[in-house]
């Protein structure tokens, strides 16, 4: 079945590091999402591309980065300049332009 | 200033009384507005989109409609199974890029 993967389901991460979120989609879809959930609050778009070795920042973008290097994966690094990571992370996809975005099932990221 | 403002924030039904759910937007020239349904712990689920004024879509127990600015979900004789948060998301375009500006969701509880 196509789908998005994000993996792991749940990470935590020490003080001053930085951890890497995957996500990867089968779809074949060309644009790819990255979107910050906390409590009470809507979804957050944190970075997108539509298309490979292209992207742009989202609203918070600061504290993150990512890569695009193949159509089927778009992986985020928290940073440790992200001072307050602690969240849910959802990833994304869509066709270029095109709506629907279809979601994974996320990666709760907690600060140890 | 909030672009999608969602309300009721909470709602709590009897199963089989209907209810609707309201999304308001202030955004220009929109491209789409889109439903969906988040479980905890999981990513949304897509239900429906809309794109001019007075169209409509179903789906089970579900429709959705919308103004020039505001849709509605219209939840008919609702169960359990239905309770869960249901976010709206408007479409808009900076530039090339297209993305979606999301409400912060409406918690639904159906008790048996």
């Amino acid at each position: 079945d196509g789908g998005i993967t994000q993996s792991p389901k749940y990470l935590f991460r020490k003080e001053g590091q930085n951890v890497t979120l995957s996500c990867e989609q089968n779809l074949n879809h060309d644009a790819m999402y990255w979107y910050r959930q906390d409590p009470g609050q809507g979804l957050r778009l944190i970075y997108y591309s539509q298309i490979v070795n292209d992207f742009q920042k989202g609203d918070i973008a600061e504290g993150y980065s990512v890569s695009r290097e193949k159509k089927e994966s778009f992986p985020l690094t928290v940073t440790s300049a992200q001072k307050n990571p602690t969240a849910f992370y959802l990833c994304a996809s869509s066709t270029w332009g095109g709506q629907p975005q279809h979601f994974g099932d996320g990666t709760r990221l907690s600060i140890l | 200033e909030d672009q999608v403002t969602q309300s009721p924030e909470a709602l709590r039904l009897q199963e089989g009384e209907s209810s609707s759910l309201n999304c308001s937007y202030t955004v220009s020239g929109l491209r789409g507005l889109f439903w969906y349904r988040q479980d905890p712990g999981k990513g949304p689920e897509f239900l429906f989109t809309l794109y001019s004024a007075g169209e409509e879509k179903e789906k089970e127990r579900l429709k959705a409609t919308l103004t020039k600015k505001e849709s509605f979900l219209h939840i008919t004789a609702p169960k359990p199974e239905d309770s869960a948060t249901y976010l709206c998301a408007v479409q808009e375009w900076e530039g090339a890029n297209s993305k979606l500006t999301f409400g912060k969701g409406i918690t639904l509880s159906v008790r048996p």
